[in-house]
């Protein structure tokens, strides 16, 4: 059965203090593999999009990564304003878009 | 400019109303697609238009209507709804279907049935 799990389920930082996220997937046919951030009451916002193990893409403090089994969303010295839940998606080869369930993430002053 | 619109922004409706979202892109994306998220849930997948045909349908109920009037516009259409209705309702674009694209996201429709 095809899943997408994410982990931890919730994250509180301190401002500077770098970790990462991570989404752990069993698709058939892994076709991509997707980041968001979305803020409380609004649509996701697309940051990241990963197609093979090996991958990896940087944007201001965020760096994503790809195995053949995982994705880390690495967030280094963040700031309050990184505060949001940040979501994975899959895009399996049954045409096929599943969401994991998100980890929300707090960075305190 | 990766920007996709929904109005409106809020709706409250009873459970006897009829009522439309409406969603527009004009980025050329000639995949859309409704999802509905329930509070600290993931989106989960309504339909899908691809080239304005409807391609994915995940067994919604017939309360919920959508229609693909051109490549830009998408609506919901929504009839008899009921409290357990009540969402966030996403529009998303994106190049294509079935494949690699990623999708853009507009900011919602935050639904209320009383």
């Amino acid at each position: 059965e095809d899943q997408v799990t994410q982990s931890p389920e919730a994250l509180r930082l301190q401002e500077g203090e770098s970790s990462s996220l991570n989404c752990s997937y069993t698709v058939s046919g892994l076709r991509g593999l997707f980041w968001y951030r979305q803020d409380p009451g609004k649509g996701p916002e697309f940051l990241f999009t990963l197609y093979s193990a090996g991958e990896e893409k940087e944007k201001e403090r965020l760096k994503a990564t790809l195995t053949k089994k995982e994705s880390f969303l690495h967030i280094t010295a963040p700031k309050p304003e990184d505060s949001a839940t940040y979501l994975c998606a899959v895009q399996a080869s049954g045409n096929q878009f599943y969401f994991g369930t998100g980890t929300s993430l707090t960075v305190i002053p | 400019d990766t920007e996709v619109t929904q109005t409106p922004k809020h709706l409250v409706m009873g459970m006897t109303n009829k009522k439309s979202l409406k969603c527009e892109q004009h980025m050329g994306h000639r995949a859309m697609y409704w999802y509905k998220q329930k509070a600290k849930k993931p989106p989960e997948l309504m339909f899908v238009y691809s080239y304005e045909k409807l391609s994915i349908n995940e067994s919604v109920p017939s309360r919920f209507s959508p229609e693909c009037p051109n490549s830009s516009l998408l609506n919901l259409h929504l009839h008899a709804l009921q409290p357990e209705d009540s969402a966030l309702y996403l529009c998303a674009s994106s190049q294509g279907s079935g494949g690699y694209y990623e999708q853009y996201f507009g900011p919602g429709t935050r639904l209320t049935v009383t």
